[in-house]
């Protein structure tokens, strides 16, 4: 069975340029979730969705991010323009219906991103 | 605000050895703790979780002990062995019970 799929793995961009990651959930999940990870601020949540409605935005960190799901099996998150700050691993997840109270979070492989 | 706090951030155990982390939380809503493992180079996996009406879960190796007074709960790991080095992550859900809150992570090296 497939899992999360992230794309692109690796990303190294220059600063002020736009990115776009994306996200496919596993088949049948209806909550899909955006965290970003770094050393100092360790895993954070950005933003969730469920049933591809965005439920919770306080994640993001300012409106230099945004984050569409148009449908069950599409997710993107975007930068622009992105930062030196931005640097870091993003993961999807996606969880089974009923939410991770009632079941565990998958994630995917995460896209590095290095802004110069 | 840091709804789940762990600690340490690292543990050096001998192969055979029990590594032990623990975690505080905040919420006595939270009803459901469970704990995460991360390779490098991958994202977090689901490696055990506890209901607050039970004390103590086992799963081969791994056991997850709670203290709903204390509102603690902790990883035990028997036996570690070198591959379960990796940094292992507390989580409870958030206030709105829609989305997880990790800790900040404890990177465990099993040396042989």
């Amino acid at each position: 069975d497939a899992g999360v799929i992230q794309s692109p793995r690796h990303e190294v961009t220059e600063m002020g340029q736009e990115v776009t990651l994306r996200c496919k959930p596993i088949s049948g999940h209806n909550s899909l979730f955006w965290y970003r990870q770094t050393m100092m601020r360790g895993l954070e949540l950005l933003i969730y969705f469920n049933n591809n409605v965005p439920i919770d935005d306080s994640g993001m960190p300012e409106d230099r991010f945004s984050a569409k799901m148009p449908n069950a099996s599409f997710s993107t998150l975007k930068i622009q323009p992105s930062e030196p700050r931005d640097s870091a691993v993003y993961f999807c997840a996606s969880s089974f219906p009923g939410g991770p109270g009632f079941g565990e979070l998958f994630f995917g492989e995460g896209s590095r991103l290095t802004v110069l | 605000q840091q709804q789940v706090k762990q600690s340490p951030q690292s543990l050096i155990v001998q192969k055979g050895g029990i590594s032990i982390i623990n975690c505080a939380y905040e919420n006595t809503a939270f009803d459901y703790f469970p704990w995460y493992q991360q390779f490098p180079g991958k994202g977090p996996a689901l490696l055990i979780a506890i209901r607050p009406d039970v004390s103590e879960k086992k799963e081969g190796r791994f056991t997850i002990s709670f203290n709903k007074s204390a509102k603690q709960f902790s990883l035990h790991i028997m036996d570690s062995q070198p591959g379960d080095s990796a940094t292992y992550f507390c989580a409870a859900p958030d206030t709105g019970r829609r989305a997880l809150t990790f800790g900040s992570g404890t990177r465990l090296q099993v040396q042989p």
